[in-house]
């Protein structure tokens, strides 16, 4: 069966950096597109950034455009999430998600980032 | 631009039905949305995609006792004979190029 597993949380200081990593099992990882999500504590689904299943495109919320930088490794059936410059309002649990011609189909169980001095 | 609303919260008794409402914004009536469901403590799961012609395909193990329903901009999840389990926050969720948006989330409650 699909299986999304994150890795790579903790705590870092602001201004620091983190990747994360999702290691994928269950399916052709290489022929699905992949996104990053995240929730603050206590708050709602934000989606941060999406990848095509080739590396080709790369797409980013606003809130994290020039800081964050997500990639996939084909070959390891493995997605990445940079996080540089990171800052308080970045503390959340990140979730990987498989995407099926649009919807969210498949989910991580998160990795907690804590963004604090 | 792309808005999803949904209502804070909801509830209903056990054994009861309840429908939960997620609205596109205007000039988007006709984009299909994916509802989750995040029990708490646990990350979301994909419950099932929704068109806009009311037409839907559930996740893997999703009970029958989830459907969804479509009219104009609004899409609905429908629970009935609520289990506690059910108590849970839903998510709606759609997508553009490149990205995906998520509406604000229905807390429900079970009485």
């Amino acid at each position: 069966q699909v299986q999304l597993v994150e890795s790579g949380g903790g705590v870092v200081q602001p201004g620091g950096s983190l990747r994360l990593s999702c290691a994928a099992s269950g399916f052709t990882f290489s022929s699905y597109g992949m996104h990053w999500v995240r929730q603050a504590p206590g708050k709602g689904l934000e989606w941060v950034a999406f990848i095509r299943y080739d590396g080709s495109n790369k797409y980013y919320a606003d809130s994290v455009k020039g800081r964050f930088t997500i990639s996939r490794d084909n070959s390891k059936n493995t997605l990445y999430l940079q996080m540089n410059s990171l800052r308080a309002e970045d503390t959340a649990v990140y979730y990987c998600a498989k995407d099926l011609v649009g919807a969210a189909n498949h989910w991580g169980q998160g990795t907690l980032v804590t963004v604090s001095s | 631009q792309l808005v999803l609303t949904q209502s804070p919260s909801a509830s209903a008794s056990l054994g009861a039905s309840v429908k939960l409402t997620c609205t596109l914004s205007s000039g988007h009536s006709s984009y299909a949305i994916a509802w989750h469901q995040q029990q708490p403590e646990k990350g979301p799961r994909y419950l099932m995609k929704l068109n806009s012609d009311g037409s839907h395909s559930k996740g893997d193990g999703i009970p029958d006792r989830f459907s969804g329903s479509s009219s104009g901009a609004e899409r609905y999840l429908t629970i009935s004979s609520l289990q506690s389990e059910d108590e849970a926050d839903y998510y709606c969720q759609t997508w553009g190029t490149g990205l995906w948006v998520f509406g604000g989330g229905t807390k429900l409650t079970v009485l």
